[in-house]
């Protein structure tokens, strides 16, 4: 079945760096596009960035352009979010999910994974 | 402040009808297709329409999606208390070169 498993969050003070991680497995990765989205604690969805599946595209959230930076291995089947100058806005669980069929995140999505930027 | 507009909360009985809203605008609903995802407590998103009207595999034919215009409904018909959850439509936005979301509706059933 398809799983996607993000790793890497945890507790970072602003100003430093950290770098997502997502697995995929169950279906052809290296097919589709994938997105990261966040959400703060108690509040809505926030899309991060999307990436095509040859990584010919990559398209960004203003509030993270500059800083984040999306990619992707498709010989080891995981999608990546290098997050830099970490700011406490930052603060969220991140998760990854599958773009088949569209431009908007599709029918797959991560557990999540916490980020919080706190000094 | 969202690019797409929902209301914050919505509220139904047993057995009743409920519809959430989504307005945008020309660069994005109007142009582009709409996905619904619901959000139970404390777990990830799920797609619950996609194409503005199609629903996934598994997702019952109680919820309907449509669009005209610069907006989009999610109709939920033969309301359910496992239905409480947050709803949230997204589409992709021309002018931003990215996804917006909806600013998510908690829906109560009373």
């Amino acid at each position: 079945q398809v799983q996607l498993v993000e790793s890497g969050g945890g507790v970072v003070q602003p100003g430093r760096s950290l770098r997502l991680s997502c697995a995929a497995s169950g279906f052809t990765f290296s097919s589709y596009s994938m997105h990261w989205v966040r959400q703060a604690p108690g509040k809505g969805l926030e899309w991060v960035a999307v990436i095509s599946y040859d990584e010919s595209n990559k398209y960004y959230a203003g509030s993270v352009k500059g800083r984040f930076t999306i990619s992707r291995d498709n010989s080891k089947n995981t999608l990546y979010l290098q997050m830099n100058s970490l700011r406490t806005e930052d603060t969220a669980v991140y998760y990854c999910a599958e773009g088949s069929g569209g431009s908007c995140p599709a029918g797959y999505w991560g557990q999540g994974t916490l980020v919080t930027v706190s000094s | 402040q969202s690019v797409l507009t929902q209301p914050p909360s919505a509220s139904g009985t047993p057995g009743q009808r409920v519809t959430i809203s989504c307005s945008g605008s020309s660069s994005n609903i109007e142009i582009n297709t709409v996905n619904w995802y619901q959000q139970l407590p404390g777990t990830a998103p799920k797609l619950l329409i996609y194409s503005n009207n199609e629903r996934p595999s598994g997702v019952p034919d109680r919820f309907s999606g449509s669009k005209s215009g610069t907006s989009a409904s999610l109709a939920i018909s033969g309301l359910q208390s496992e239905d409480e959850a947050d709803y949230y439509c997204a589409a992709w936005d021309d002018s931003l070169n990215g996804v917006v979301f909806g600013g998510g509706t908690k829906l109560t059933v009373l």
